[in-house]
């Protein structure tokens, strides 16, 4: 099946710093991927979708100039976290489809700000 | 926009017993539906999905069913075993797989010995 993969896994970082996540569609190419949020013993929240070539297109509630993404190639797509604080830890998971099947997720990436 | 709820969050069965977990949703225009297991730490992973042309899909000891009148579909477990325990997760979405996805608020299911 097909392939996403994200990158880091886990990352710790300081308040009031960024971090870049990666989402990575191995084997195929991916227009739009999703990127959702998962505080711990909850749901998935989609945050935004990621459209190669074009702006993101953010949830009511998530700050665009807070999580930026970029969609620069049909294969990738990063979200960075900017002016990271402690309530923005979280589980950080991407998905992109192939050919509209079904939903690929990433490993998710596990944010930590202390 | 689309809202799915999930009934039971915690379901707690014995080792052979089957299992059942509901959704809905309100949105009309959903028409792909998708369960998903998730363990502590992991990525969602696909168990089966059903798209609205169809009532009812199985697969081993796995089946969902799918009421489009009322908005409402069913996730079903058959002769669980202590390896089925994880989260559960039920979404919907318009048009397939790569839309974005709606999840349900989820299922901690335990099978017990």
């Amino acid at each position: 099946g097909a392939v996403v993969s994200q990158h880091p896994s886990w990352v710790i970082c300081k308040s009031g710093t960024s971090v870049k996540i990666e989402c990575r569609s191995l084997d195929f190419q991916a227009t739009t991927m999703f990127w959702y949020r998962q505080f711990p013993k909850q749901s998935l929240m989609l945050m935004a979708t990621s459209n190669e070539g074009s702006k993101a297109t953010y949830e009511q509630g998530v700050e665009k100039d807070k999580f930026l993404i970029n969609h620069a190639s049909l294969t990738l797509s990063t979200l960075t976290v900017t002016s990271a604080h402690p309530e923005d830890s979280s589980f950080y998971i991407c998905s992109a489809s192939y050919q509209n099947t079904e939903a690929f997720f990433g490993q998710g990436t596990r944010l930590t700000v202390v | 926009g689309e809202n799915v709820e999930q009934h039971p969050s915690t379901l707690s069965v014995q080792e052979g017993d089957s299992a059942v977990i509901k959704c809905t949703y309100s949105d009309s225009a959903s028409n792909y539906f998708p369960w998903y297991k998730q363990e502590l730490g992991k990525r969602p992973q696909l168990i089966i999905d059903i798209r609205s042309n169809v009532g009812e899909k199985k697969d081993q000891r796995i089946a969902v069913t799918l009421n489009k009148t009322a908005k409402h579909f069913s996730l079903h477990i058959t002769e669980t075993q202590p390896e089925d325990s994880a989260v559960y997760f039920c979404a919907a979405s318009r048009g397939g797989g790569g839309n974005k996805l709606t999840f349900g608020t989820g299922t901690q299911l335990k099978v017990e010995l």
